[in-house]
């Protein structure tokens, strides 16, 4: 499985943007990128995917590199609502997501 | 829609008893997967169905687990029996598979086992 490398924590400040940082350099062509987060005491929930090109939507933006061998997960204005673990995941074809250890955002008010 | 329910929320037995967790999936969604998590290994795959069929079990850690989808609405995961070491929050999914590959998970069973 292609893998990802992520940072163990990082810290915010409320209101303050956020970049989450995620390596993937054995990415292949076909790997999508996928964050989900998980908030404390819930099941992990989907942020955003993206294959080449950079992804906005309503929750969050992914910044791709052009090699692919790196993504960033921005979080415009961080809240206090945004702590939570930040999971980086390759995805191709029809395989289930392996989830790694994640980034433990902490967001300080 | 309702999201996916699992059943039991919180889940409190003695070594050696048969735990049975239920997982209603999202109406249309053909993927099913359960993971357990814990403080020591994280997030693990346990297995998935696609189709009430089962796809890929190798992450079952042992005989004692088992998993079944009769039909599209319902699947339970049971250990029998149970150890103290299956204590864990274990987590339904479900999707409809394309090329967003969204899973949608349930709010996890949290199980003890004394």
């Amino acid at each position: 499985d292609a893998k990802t490398t992520q940072p163990n924590s990082m810290e915010s400040n409320e209101e303050e943007p956020v970049h989450l940082p995620c390596n993937h350099s054995t990415i292949s062509g076909t790997d999508y990128i996928h964050w989900y987060r998980q908030l404390p005491s819930q099941g992990p929930e989907y942020v955003i995917h993206g294959l080449t090109s950079n992804v906005n939507n309503r929750m969050a933006s992914l910044a791709i590199a052009e090699d692919r061998k790196s993504s960033t997960l921005i979080l415009h204005r961080a809240t206090l609502r945004d702590a939570a673990v930040y999971y980086c995941i390759l995805l191709s074809g029809n395989t289930p997501l392996v989830f790694g250890k994640g980034t433990r955002l902490s967001v300080i008010a | 829609d309702a999201g996916v329910i699992q059943s039991p929320r919180h889940e409190v037995t003695e070594m050696g008893q048969e735990v049975t967790l239920r997982c209603k999936p999202i109406s249309g969604h053909d993927y099913l997967f359960w993971y357990r998590q814990t403080m020591m290994r994280g997030l693990e795959l346990l297995i998935y169905f696609n189709n009430n069929v089962p796809i890929d079990d190798s992450g079952m850690p042992e005989d004692r687990f088992s998993a079944k989808m009769p039909n599209a609405s319902f699947s339970t995961l049971k250990i029998q029996p149970s150890e103290p070491r299956d204590s864990a929050v274990y987590f339904c999914a479900s999707s409809l598979w394309g090329d967003t590959g969204e899973l949608f998970f349930g709010e996890g069973s949290r199980l003890t086992v004394l």
